[in-house]
């Protein structure tokens, strides 16, 4: 079965601060994989999208990485603002139909002042 | 450039009735996927239609139907709603079967009651 799972399911942190976001999928064929920001509330806005060819994509302070063989992404925020307080999104594409993404449950990420 | 736009954004239904919401695609975009986010769950793909016809579909039963009109817009239908069917539903839009440009619209948080 298709799944993507991530870690943790919420973190806080200090503004300033770094963190960093897991995702561990099984989805097959692979196609690419995504990391959305989603407010509450809101649709989800991309952040980087990897192909199997590449292993690491910075969207300014968000870097993420990517390796195919252990199946494994994670996502890096570099000195966290308040606004980054949101749900992270890890997102699968599989290659067998028409590109249908498979989502993972998220990681809502709390900023404090 | 006007991205995905859905309506309405809030609705209150009743159980048992019948929800109608609509999607128009981010411009030059032909393809449009439907998806229902549980609070606090990650998206779960409901179908996808292209040149008017649904070619991909999820888990969902069959009181969740949709059509895609000749403008490239869609309505996505829900009958004998149930409490369970409380959710945000998001429309994506891409063009063809490339998803790299793919693009959610703000979603209809549906509450049924």
């Amino acid at each position: 079965k298709n799944q993507v799972e991530q870690s943790p399911q919420s973190l806080i942190i200090l503004e300033g601060k770094n963190c960093t976001l897991q995702c561990n999928y099984t989805v097959s064929p692979f196609s690419n994989l995504r990391w959305y920001k989603q407010d509450t509330g809101r649709g989800p806005v991309s952040l980087t999208i990897m192909t199997f060819s590449e292993n690491t994509k910075s969207n300014g302070r968000y870097t993420a990485t990517l390796d195919a063989d252990t199946k494994q992404s994670s996502l890096h925020i570099t000195a966290s603002q308040l606004s980054d307080s949101a749900s992270y999104i890890c997102v699968v594409s599989d290659s067998g139909g028409y590109n249908k993404l498979i989502f993972g449950a998220g990681t809502r990420l709390a900023v404090h002042p | 450039d006007a991205g995905v736009t859905q309506s309405p954004t809030h609705l209150i239904k009743t159980r048992g009735q019948q929800v109608t919401l609509r999607c128009s695609p981010k411009s030059g975009h032909d393809t449009v996927s439907w998806y229902q986010q549980a609070l606090g769950q990650g998206p779960q793909f409901i179908f996808q239609y292209y040149e008017e016809e649904e070619r991909q579909r999820g888990n969902f039963p069959d009181r969740f139907s949709g059509h895609q009109f000749p403008n490239y817009s869609s309505e996505l239908n829900v009958n004998a709603l149930l409490l369970g069917d409380s959710a945000l539903y998001l429309c994506a839009s891409s063009l063809g079967r490339d998803d790299f440009g793919y693009t959610f619209g703000s979603g209809t948080r549906l509450t049924v009651v």
